[in-house]
């Protein structure tokens, strides 16, 4: 059974950085692409960042770009989150997301709530 | 970057019946769309990808139609679980995008 556990999130004053992890089990790790998408209170999904099963290929949103970094650790069965110079529009839920055999996000983690606020 | 619009905003209904959603996208996503179900207080689940084929554990009152730019939802007798907001996504360019989501709402 796939299984995807979120962590790392809390409250955070504008302008600090929190890491999220998200520990992965049920699946050949190191052979899917992982993705990161978050949802605001009240508000709809939005895709922020994606990494390719051996690490070496990642994306981002423009609205994180250059602030958010997303690693994998697949020894860990592991993808982390690393969000810098964070916003208050940056509060909402995280989920992590496996790219499935579908190639759309097949499984997903119960999410993390990140609050940037001071 | 392709931006999905959903239609109708809520959509108010009965169980047992016919509810349509539509997803309407800037530019063609040939047939990379997928569409997510999504209740409160829990974590989107997929239920159709590349725009007609139905997840694993996807009951068939769901099924999904369209190609290019225009897409269709279809729940074909609405169970009281199917209450919930539905989004869909399209994985044709990056960056990934979601429409803005449908409410099905018991009406």
């Amino acid at each position: 059974e796939v299984q995807l556990l979120e962590s790392g999130g809390g409250l955070v004053q504008p302008g600090e950085s929190l890491r999220l992890s998200c520990a992965a089990s049920g699946f050949t790790f190191n052979t899917y692409a992982m993705r990161w998408v978050r949802q605001a209170p009240g508000k709809g999904l939005e895709w922020v960042s994606a990494i390719s099963g051996g690490g070496t290929t990642t994306y981002y949103a423009d609205s994180v770009k250059g602030r958010f970094t997303i690693s994998r650790d697949n020894s860990k069965n592991t993808v982390y989150l690393q969000m810098n110079s964070l916003r208050a529009e940056d509060t909402a839920v995280y989920y992590c997301a496996q790219r499935g055999t579908t190639g759309f996000f097949d499984y997903w983690g119960q999410g993390t709530l990140v609050t940037v606020s001071s | 970057e392709i931006v999905l619009t959903q239609s109708p905003g809520t959509l108010s209904l009965s169980p047992g019946e016919r509810a349509t959603l539509s997803c309407r996208a800037s530019q063609s996503v040939s047939s990379s769309l997928a569409w997510y179900q999504q209740k409160p207080g829990q974590a989107p689940r997929l239920l159709i990808y590349d725009a007609s084929n139905r997840a694993t554990g996807i009951p068939a009152r769901f099924s999904g139609s369209g190609s290019g730019t225009d897409f269709t939802l279809t729940i074909s007798s609405l169970e009281p679980e199917d209450f919930a907001v539905y989004y869909c996504q399209q994985g044709s360019n990056w960056p990934l995008t979601f429409g803005q989501g449908t409410e099905v709402e018991i009406k």
